[in-house]
């Protein structure tokens, strides 16, 4: 019963490869979200969608596209992976009051080699 | 640009210990601050919040304070324990038309000694 649940936990994969992370959550919020986390454990966010439309885009590359089938999903589609996409990417989900109050889940440790 | 920023990078206590986690930020306009635990191999999970117009709010052995007039945010753990011991995070909205985006401070690591 994992309320923000993200496959897979670790991804290791070649430059130049494309790689998707999903994400599901059941806990019936409107708005998901993805962050990245660097090996600092600097946390920043990347997207937000709410009800499947695309409200928050952080100057992320291209390379990157978030997909919501609806809205208890949102996927993350990496094209033409670098060594500087290696990070922890999280998942998180929130509801309307606070939209900031903020649900993660355990994270998929992506390593470019 | 607007940032949060923590004073001390790492803290150490021994079990039964209060701890005192600090935070500054820099954005006036945020009226919304919450904070995050994030042990090792998982995702951040939620503490605390609290709203602009509040100096203060208690959980179960959390207190987090807020003063506007320095910017600054403070987290308080009582009767720590070891299994206390994980990074902590504050962060902060942008304000009114933020719909969810946190800007997130650097992190705390908080080590818990028996």
């Amino acid at each position: 019963d994992t309320a923000v649940s993200q496959t897979p936990k670790y991804l290791v994969t070649q430059m130049g490869n494309d790689k998707s992370i999903k994400c599901e959550q059941n806990l019936g919020h409107d708005t998901m979200y993805w962050y990245k986390q660097d090996s600092k454990k600097f946390l920043k966010i990347m997207f937000s969608y709410n009800n499947k439309e695309l409200i928050i885009n952080e100057t992320v590359p291209n390379r990157f596209s978030p997909k919501s089938p609806d809205k208890a999903h949102l996927n993350l589609h990496i094209n033409s992976l670098e060594l500087g996409d290696s990070a922890v990417y999280f998942c998180a989900s929130s509801h309307l009051d606070p939209p900031e109050k903020l649900f993660f889940g355990s994270g998929t440790q992506l390593s470019v080699l | 640009g607007e940032s949060v920023g923590l004073h001390l990078p790492t803290l150490s206590v021994q079990e039964g210990d209060n701890s005192i986690i600090n935070c500054a930020y820099s954005n006036s306009a945020s009226d919304y601050f919450i904070w995050y635990k994030q042990e090792s191999g998982k995702g951040p999970q939620f503490i605390i919040d609290i709203r602009s117009n509040m100096d203060k709010r208690q959980g179960q052995r959390v207190t987090v304070l807020l003063n506007k007039t320095v910017k600054h945010l403070s987290l308080q753990i009582a009767a720590t324990q070891p299994g206390d011991s994980a990074v902590y995070f504050c962060a902060e909205n942008a304000g009114g038309t933020s719909y969810g985006k946190l800007t997130f401070g650097q992190g705390t690591i908080l080590t818990v000694h028996p």
